[in-house]
């Protein structure tokens, strides 16, 4: 199995503000994931984290709001950018190792 | 768009009381269907993956069961302790595709 060890584990942030997750991994992975899951609904997923490589969005997101970071095999980092309301979420990293290893996810509150 | 429901939204029993929920999905294109349990404060842990028609998975007290054919599958918790307590999220996999996740069943278990 995988464990993921993922900070800050929750924050409240200002509008307007940006603010980083971090997620290592304390195996080698090819794939990793980013999830949010704004309150009352299904996770979804936001972006796949590819090493060595830009990462690739799903519909809906973009690189300027949620750019990610894979700088190797156990590590990636989503930054949550101009933060507003409707970003508060839990924001999860998760990563492919036979099956799907979750961080304990981050949990951003925006005021 | 790929759509998983699950049902019911939320669940309070009794100890001792056996349960079961529902997931459901596109019958096209199967691929994976992947349960997980996701408590407050931790990460979503994968209970079962399940790939063919007609899987039944069993570990302890839960079990799954799944119907590729028609799109559903069903969770099954019998005895509830109040350690079962959290929330069951189903995620639906296509082919090259990621995994789609339902709102998830928070299960509530007093003693």
């Amino acid at each position: 199995s995988a464990v993921i060890s993922q900070k800050p584990s929750r924050d409240i942030c200002q509008r307007g503000t940006s603010l980083t997750i971090q997620c290592q991994v304390d195996s080698q992975v090819t794939m990793m994931f980013w999830y949010r899951q704004q309150p009352g609904q299904s996770l979804t997923l936001i972006a796949t984290a590819n090493q060595g490589s830009e990462a690739t969005y799903e519909s809906g997101f973009v690189i300027d709001k949620f750019p990610i970071s894979r700088p190797n095999l156990t590590f990636s980092t989503l930054t949550v950018s101009n933060m507003s309301p409707e970003d508060s979420s839990i924001y999860l990293c998760s990563a492919l190792w036979g099956e799907l290893f979750f961080g304990e996810g981050s949990r951003l509150t925006v005021l | 768009i790929l759509n998983v429901e699950q049902s019911p939204q939320s669940l309070h029993v009794q100890e001792g009381d056996s349960t079961n929920f529902t997931c459901s999905f596109p019958s096209s294109n199967f691929y994976a269907l992947h349960w997980y349990r996701w408590e407050t404060a931790k990460s979503p842990e994968a209970l079962f993956v399940m790939t063919l028609n007609g899987d039944e998975k069993k570990k302890g007290r839960i079990s799954a069961t799944l119907n590729t054919k028609e799109g559903y599958s069903y969770l099954y918790i019998k005895g509830s302790q109040p350690e079962d307590s959290a929330t069951y999220l189903c995620a639906f996999v296509q082919a090259g595709t990621a995994l789609i996740f339902g709102k998830g069943t928070t299960l509530s278990v007093s003693s």
